[in-house]
């Protein structure tokens, strides 16, 4: 069955650092989405992106934040300068009709 | 703005128990609602949706009906095991746009 895939499963980063967290979305999907879950907290939306453009983004996606599908396959996340609050688990989505979205397993990103 | 809202958590259980995740919305239009699963280390699998009022979704012994009167969709399974402990959220989407918005989740745990 295909899946949502993240890399890496761990990052670790200093404050300041500009880090890209990596998706590879199921392949015949159009719709691409990245959440956030703070450790204990509730899941949030990011940012979603069809069409090779962001269509819809939350108040936390600020101008540190910014997404880029490089190639047909993969889709990134960058944190330009990563904060403490940054600190979270990060996951990608997909959808092929932008209804049911399938989640990949997360990237755990922790700044120091 | 678009809400979910979910009983307070941890809901611990007996195996064998019946078991009933109460959720609640509040959203403009008509969305389609969702519970997701949380296994411990794991991202976020689709357990069921619903599409439409009266609607029922279900999986794995899981189910919950789309109630638009009491604007509800409340996850409910007859008999629950030792695997089924996890944290569920649930969420929306709305039609009139494309990001989910997810309920705080509810931890449970059930006991041999």
């Amino acid at each position: 069955e295909p899946e949502v895939t993240q890399t890496p499963s761990h990052q670790v980063t200093q404050m300041g650092q500009e880090v890209i967290l990596r998706c590879v979305p199921i392949s015949n999907h159009l719709y691409f989405y990245w959440y956030r879950q703070i450790l204990g907290q509730k899941v949030e939306f990011l940012v979603s992106f069809y069409n090779n453009e962001i269509s819809e983004k939350s108040e936390i996606f600020d101008d540190q934040f910014s997404v880029e599908r490089p190639d047909g396959s993969n889709f990134t996340l960058k944190i330009r300068s990563t904060k403490l609050e940054d600190s979270a688990m990060y996951f990608c989505a997909s959808s092929a009709t932008g209804d049911t979205q399938y989640f990949g397993p997360g990237t755990r990103l922790t700044v120091l | 703005g678009d809400s979910v809202t979910q009983m307070e958590g941890p809901v611990t259980l007996s195996e064998e128990a019946f078991l009933t995740i109460n959720c609640t919305y509040t959203a403009t239009g008509y969305p389609s609602l969702f519970w997701y699963v949380q296994y411990p280390g794991e991202g976020l699998q689709l357990l069921l949706k619903a599409t439409k009022a009266d609607d029922k979704g279900s999986n794995k012994g899981f189910e919950a009906t789309y109630r638009k009167e009491t604007t509800s969709f409340h996850l409910e399974k007859g008999s629950v095991q030792v695997s089924d402990s996890a944290v569920y959220f649930c969420a929306l989407r709305n039609p009139y746009g494309q990001n989910f918005v997810f309920g705080p989740g509810t931890r449970l745990s059930v006991l041999p």
